[in-house]
């Protein structure tokens, strides 16, 4: 079955620094893949997401390129912020699991918490 | 901000009683799914409605139910709770190739 690898975590780095959280994944479709962010008591906001190989999502700073050789959806930011500070999941959604509509269900990595110091 | 309305935001229960969580969609978004949260865990996929029929599940048992209305507001059941039912509760809704926009979460805690 579809599954998503996060790095290991969490991370801690101070102001200004560059990040790149790691994932990778395993589907049997063509799936898209998204990058969510999650801060503390709140739900999940979508941060960037690819639908196809070589696509590169961009958001805040955020970047992600879908990586279909490595299998990976790596995120990275060149200068990380305080307010980065958050929870991050990378996920996929296979669409030939969609039944009908334009996503399937998604499936999750098991998150990775980001502490930026100032 | 979110399209996404969860209610309540939290929620008490009991072992063993029943549990109604309520999401309201924006207009015109005929996708909704359910995933549950366990503190410190990524979601994990419950099940998804398409036009008000289920057409997804993940490996959650029977006692966790599902409705979604005309209006694109949807329920989440849970019967005879159980202790590790205790989580964040999100809903999620979509159009097209917008992908998924999420709620805040119901917080539901069963003592």
């Amino acid at each position: 079955g579809d599954s998503v690898t996060q790095m290991e975590g969490p991370v801690t780095l101070s102001e200004e620094a560059c990040l790149t959280i790691n994932c990778t994944y395993t589907a049997t479709g063509y799936p898209s893949l998204f990058w969510y962010v999650q801060y503390p008591g709140e739900g999940l906001q979508l941060l960037l997401k690819a639908t196809k190989a070589d696509d590169k999502g961009s958001n805040k700073g955020f970047e992600a390129t879908y990586r279909k050789e490595t299998t990976s959806f790596h995120l990275e930011k060149g200068s990380v912020q305080v307010s980065d500070s958050a929870v991050y999941f990378c996920a996929l959604s296979d669409a030939s699991n969609a039944g009908g509509t334009s996503y399937g269900k998604l499936t999750f990595g098991q998150g990775t918490i980001l502490t930026v110091h100032p | 901000e979110t399209g996404v309305t969860q209610s309540p935001t939290h929620l008490i229960k009991t072992r063993g009683q029943q549990v109604t969580l309520r999401c309201s969609s924006q207009s015109g978004h005929n996708t909704v799914s359910w995933y549950q949260q366990a503190l410190g865990q990524g979601p994990q996929f419950i099940f998804q409605y398409y036009r008000e029929e289920e057409n997804g599940r993940g490996n959650f048992p029977p006692r966790f139910s599902g409705l979604q209305f005309p209006n694109y507001s949807s329920e989440l059941n849970v019967n005879a709770l159980e202790l590790d039912d205790s989580a964040l509760y999100l809903c999620a809704s979509s159009l097209l190739d917008y992908g998924y926009t999420f709620g805040s979460g119901t917080r539901l805690t069963v003592v």
